[in-house]
């Protein structure tokens, strides 16, 4: 079955650079149609999608935080890094990493990871 | 502010039915297909529909979805308390490139 999880560290210091891994199993990155993408959720307000990268390396980053971000592969480890730079405690919040497969007609996040929280505090 | 507009709230009844909306444009839900995620409390979203209106498997058939125009809707009927959760539409948008907008959130309250 198909699981992901993401880790890295939980605090970060404001105008530090932030690091993600995804580790996933049961599919390959490799496979046709297949991508991981990265949403984030700061505490009790709405999900807000950051990047994603498809198998064939495309990747696509949210327009508002485009400069900050870069999302990259590992097939071989089965995991995709997010990093984001200049980190503010705006960004503090629980970052999941997700599963992106043509259920149908348009590619969704069917299975996503269990979050991992992150806060920006001096 | 999301790109995508859902209601903050809505509550009903167990057993009622309850509808969830969300309005986006014609960059986004009127040129795409949207896909509704349920969010139980501490959890991580799941899907519940997609292409609109299609089920994964092991989605009970009380969930349903529709698209109209710009706008889409999630419907719940035979409420349970279960249920309660916040819930999230998300669909591609193609104004600039192609990139993933999610809605605002609902949060369902059962009564």
């Amino acid at each position: 079955q198909i699981t992901l999880k993401e880790s890295g560290p939980t605090l970060v210091k404001p105008t530090q650079t932030l690091t993600l891994t995804c580790t996933f199993s049961g599919f390959s990155l490799s496979t046709s149609g297949v991508g991981v993408g990265w949403i984030r959720q700061p505490p009790g307000k709405a999900l807000e999608w950051l990047a994603l990268i498809y198998w064939n390396d495309d990747k696509r980053y949210s327009p508002s935080l485009k400069s900050r971000l870069t999302i990259t592969k590992d097939t071989s480890k089965n995991q995709v890094v997010l990093t984001m730079t200049n980190m503010d405690p705006v960004d503090t919040a629980t970052y999941y990493c997700a599963h992106l497969y043509w259920l149908g007609l348009n590619p969704v996040f069917d299975y996503w990871g269990q979050g991992t929280l992150v806060t920006v505090s001096s | 502010q999301s790109v995508l507009t859902q209601p903050p709230s809505v509550s009903a009844a167990p057993g009622q039915k309850v509808t969830i909306s969300c309005s986006g444009s014609s960059s986004n839900i009127g040129n795409n297909y949207v896909s509704w995620y349920q969010q139980l409390p501490g959890t991580a979203p799941k899907l519940l529909i997609y292409d609109n209106n299609k089920r994964p498997s092991g989605i009970p058939d009380r969930f349903s979805g529709s698209k109209s125009g710009t706008s889409a809707t999630l419907g719940i009927t035979g409420l349970q308390t279960g249920d309660e959760a916040d819930y999230y539409c998300g669909t591609w948008d193609s104004s600039l490139s192609s990139y993933w907008v999610f809605g605002g959130g609902t949060k369902l309250t059962v009564l």
